[in-house]
């Protein structure tokens, strides 16, 4: 089946400790991006990548890196977390042929 | 830089009413525009999209509208039902091309009253 599959689905921390959210497609994708979404700023682009080892960022960078070593993954890092990083986090990926973004199942993450 | 507006931000209709969400946008380049839905607790899915070339596009109850002079674009839906209560979000790519950057609007949340 094809799937965009990211973990943890929730997570609870405190500030300042590192965490990874990681993601995985099957689908053989170029694309893949990382959204947070918060109420009334509906999705913002944190960062996307074209292919392994190229990435840019998005609209909302700040606080998060990730990287692109295999095509299948894209993990989120936050180095040092701070509580305006709570947010739900969605990972997708699309193709080069069509952009239609296939969303994971989001990670909601708060940080006290 | 790139920017989407979308309005309304919340929109209640009687079921088998129409429902219509207006986005904007601000790069002319600009030459995909995609709606996804949300439904509570789930991820977005794309549900219609529409490219530059096209002025007009259906899928059954959805249709999409695309004035590029003005640089707007529309989802409308007709005979509304119960399951169509949901977050609507429109989304353009910035410049020409996929470069898989995609710009998102804030999302209207339609309520569909039985």
């Amino acid at each position: 089946e094809a799937q965009v599959t990211q973990n943890p689905r929730y997570l609870i921390t405190v500030t300042g400790k590192k965490l990874t959210v990681t993601c995985s497609q099957n689908m053989n994708h170029e694309y893949m991006s990382w959204y947070r979404q918060d109420p009334g700023l509906g999705l913002r682009q944190i960062y996307y990548s074209m292919n392994v080892e190229v990435t840019d960022k998005g609209d909302v960078p700040e606080g998060y890196k990730v990287s692109r070593k295999e095509k299948r993954n894209f993990p989120l890092i936050l180095e040092s977390p701070s509580p305006n990083q709570t947010s739900l986090y969605f990972c997708a990926s699309s193709s080069t042929s069509e952009n239609i973004q296939y969303f994971g199942a989001g990670t909601r993450l708060s940080v006290l | 830089g790139e920017n989407v507006e979308q309005h309304p931000s919340t929109l209640s209709v009687q079921e088998g009413d129409s429902a219509v969400i207006k986005c904007t946008y601000s790069d002319s380049a600009s030459n995909y525009f995609p709606w996804y839905k949300q439904e509570l607790g789930k991820r977005p899915q794309l549900i219609i999209d529409i490219r530059s070339n096209v002025g007009e596009k259906k899928d059954q109850r959805i249709a999409v509208t695309l004035n590029k002079t003005a640089k707007h674009f529309s989802l409308h839906i007709t005979e509304t039902q119960p399951e169509d209560s949901a977050v609507y979000f429109c989304a353009a790519t910035p410049g020409r091309g996929n470069t898989g950057k995609l710009i998102f609007g804030q999302g209207t949340t339609l309520q569909v009253k039985p």
